[in-house]
């Protein structure tokens, strides 16, 4: 089956600093990823649409200078978190989405667990 | 834009059937998504339903009905490990992108 990996699994830092972290599809080739951050007991809420080769798209009320994205190859996306603060501490998700005849179906990293200090 | 409505948590019998219900209102329906999210762990997919009626994988089948705007998920045989957050997620005709209800917490107990 469809595998996506993310990488940092857990991280904590300091306010102020930045933080990045990937996503990889393993076993296929994605042209779409997207990026989801979620609270505690609260559902997934999208923050933006990678697309490789351009530039992503943000949801309304994510601050896109806040959580750049780079999607430079078919098979990762990167989410930084500048200047991270407290509030910024979440579960950031993303996923990837693979085509399988006319099916679209996306497939979620591990997440990561950030905790700005 | 488009509201979609599932029960906050329910409770089951380990060995018992489960059925968790999804109720959706959307300008164009293109497909339901049922997901599984333990906690602090990313959602694993489930289940696809594009066309009307019942799709069965295991343990796990998923029901659609696009006239009343209604899915559900069936859990039979029920395991502790089932204990998970169940995510449904829609998408709509025009976007690739689903939209998720807030999830139902299942709570399997011996």
């Amino acid at each position: 089956g469809a595998v996506v990996s993310q990488h940092p699994s857990r991280v904590i830092c300091k306010s102020g600093t930045s933080v990045k972290i990937e996503c990889r599809s393993l076993d296929f080739q994605a042209t779409t990823m997207f990026w989801y951050r979620q609270f505690p007991k609260q559902s997934l809420m999208l923050m933006a649409t990678s697309n490789e080769g351009s530039k992503a798209t943000y949801e309304q009320g994510v601050e896109k200078d806040k959580f750049l994205i780079n999607h430079a190859s078919l098979t990762l996306s990167t989410l930084t978190v500048t200047s991270a603060h407290p509030e910024d501490s979440s579960f950031y998700i993303c996923s990837a989405e693979e085509t399988s005849g006319n099916t679209d179906t996306q497939y979620f990293g591990p997440g990561t667990r950030l905790t700005v200090l | 834009g488009q509201n979609i409505d599932q029960p906050t948590e329910m409770t089951a019998t380990e060995g018992a059937i489960v059925q968790i219900n999804c109720t959706y209102q959307t300008s164009g329906f293109n497909g339901l998504f049922w997901y599984q999210q333990h906690a602090g762990e990313a959602p694993t997919f489930l289940s696809y339903n594009v066309l009307d009626g019942l799709e069965e994988k295991g343990r796990f089948s998923s029901f659609l009905s696009r006239s009343k705007g209604y899915s559900y998920l069936l859990l039979k045989e029920l395991q502790m490990k089932d204990s998970a957050s169940y995510l449904c997620a829609v998408i709509n005709r025009g976007s690739y992108i689903p939209t998720f209800g807030r999830g139902t917490s299942l709570i399997v107990h011996p």
